[in-house]
């Protein structure tokens, strides 16, 4: 079974904290991607990583990929209440054919 | 979400009837997954197609669903005599080519079984 696992499940905090929330799994993936999804819509790509040691920035969000490429973190810096929302990580293993999506970390910024 | 349009949006069902979820993948992708959400969970893989082809199904139930993505028009996820279970939200994506590193989302269909 391939199994993404992401923590926390759920994360409140106020607004201008930094948080890092984790997605692991015993597998190791060719690439890995993060999606935020807002209720009632689909999810949306952040990013894509690539290569173990990776790290990609996109404004105040920081994604890392590690060494052995089984593990990713998102890392926010300053949260504000528009990066509330489900992240989901998702990880496509070499020989899958499909990608594998983490259960979510919820969070939830409040101003 | 990079042009994959689903719809309907939200489809309302009676217990026994069928639900045909359509999705329109990105122009130019040829392949296109299907997932299943249910509240305050994550994405549930059910099938894989490439243009008139099933690549891997080994996420969909082989009873009530069958999915198809012929070589002219939208991909079609077709549920039979729904039940109260299969109550959800269902979302396509399309990627350029087999195992992609990216897939971009549509919005979704809300499948509600009353």
């Amino acid at each position: 079974t391939q199994l993404l696992e992401q923590s926390p499940q759920f994360l409140s905090i106020q607004e201008g904290e930094n948080l890092t929330v984790y997605c692991n799994s015993s597998s190791v993936f060719s690439s890995l991607q993060w999606y935020r999804q807002e209720p009632g819509e689909g999810p949306v790509l952040l990013v894509t990583v690539v290569t173990g040691g990776e790290v990609k920035k996109l404004k105040r969000l920081t994604f890392q990929f590690g060494d052995a490429r089984k593990d990713s973190s998102l890392h926010i810096t300053a949260a504000q209440p528009g990066d509330t929302g489900l992240y989901l990580c998702a990880g496509l293993h070499n020989y899958g054919q499909n990608f594998v999506f983490g259960p979510g970390t919820r969070l939830s910024v409040l101003p | 979400n990079a042009g994959v349009m689903q719809n309907p949006r939200h489809l309302v069902r009676r217990r026994g009837q069928e639900a045909r979820l359509r999705c329109s993948p990105v122009k130019g992708h040829s392949h296109v997954y299907w997932y299943r959400q249910l509240p305050e969970e994550g994405l549930k893989f059910m099938v894989y197609l490439q243009k008139e082809n099933i690549i891997d199904e080994s996420g969909m139930p082989k009873e009530r669903f069958s999915a198809e993505f012929p070589k002219e028009g939208p991909s079609i996820l077709r549920i039979q005599q729904v039940v109260r279970g299969d109550s959800a939200a269902y979302f396509c994506a399309s990627s350029v080519e087999l195992r992609t590193t990216e897939a971009f989302f549509g919005q979704g269909t809300r499948l509600t079984v009353v």
